[in-house]
């Protein structure tokens, strides 16, 4: 099925390791965003990137990395886990015209 | 820089009945998107209805409608006859296309559909 695809959906982490967050869409979108969603809060964007080779950093980037290789491929890195990057994280593509379509998201936990 | 607001923390409503959910935007671009988006607890983010700021007519999909009130920069969203289904939360959200279509979520409202 067409969308986003988005790995793991669930992962802990300890403090200091690092990790990749997957993500892949096959709608041939431009666009692409990472989110995290905290409890009771909205969506906040981490970083962004609208077509293959470019990126930027959105309202939360610290300690995150991202590239974007490849215009289906927009994976997240976490450099060095802290518990203040426990939440759940999205990423999202979307052509022109707004209207992102979601991937199921990934709950990390860092202890 | 774009703002999104819902002043409606946790809103409840007799299922088959009608309700209303909150959203006033600030920005400062003439050509922007506004949406809203479904999160029931699976955690899914669904796209529930988007709005062109150009375009007058109010957006319908199905059972869900909006009052676009550009000069006072408000967006509401009435669900009719609400069903169980209904049951999540809800958030405004706006873009503009010369922000690498990044989108700006307000806080979300949590509605209950009650039977």
């Amino acid at each position: 099925n067409a969308g986003v695809t988005q790995t793991p959906k669930f992962q802990v982490l300890k403090t200091g390791q690092s990790m990749t967050l997957q993500c892949a869409q096959d709608m041939n979108h431009e666009y692409m965003s990472w989110y995290r969603q905290d409890p009771g809060m909205g969506l906040r964007l981490i970083h962004y990137s609208v077509g293959a080779g470019i990126t930027d950093q959105g309202e939360v980037p610290n300690g995150y990395n991202v590239s974007r290789s490849t215009t289906e491929d927009f994976p997240l890195r976490l450099l060095s886990a802290a518990p203040s990057q426990t939440s759940v994280y999205f990423c999202a593509s979307s052509g022109t015209g707004g209207g992102y379509t979601f991937g199921s998201g990934t709950r990390l936990t860092v202890v | 820089a774009q703002t999104v607001t819902q002043s409606q923390p946790e809103m409840s409503v007799q299922e088959a009945e009608t309700v209303t959910l909150s959203c006033t935007y600030d920005t400062s671009e003439s050509n922007y998107y506004l949406f809203w988006y479904k999160q029931p607890p699976s955690r899914q983010m669904i796209l529930v209805i988007r709005q062109e700021a150009y375009k007058q007519q109010n957006a319908t999909e199905n059972r869900f409608s909006v009052n676009f009130q550009k000069a006072a920069k408000s967006f509401s969203l009435k669900i009719s006859d609400s069903q169980l289904g209904d049951t999540a939360m809800y958030f405004c959200a706006s873009t503009n296309n010369n922000a690498g279509n990044m989108l700006t979520f307000g806080g979300g409202t949590r509605l209950m559909v009650k039977p």
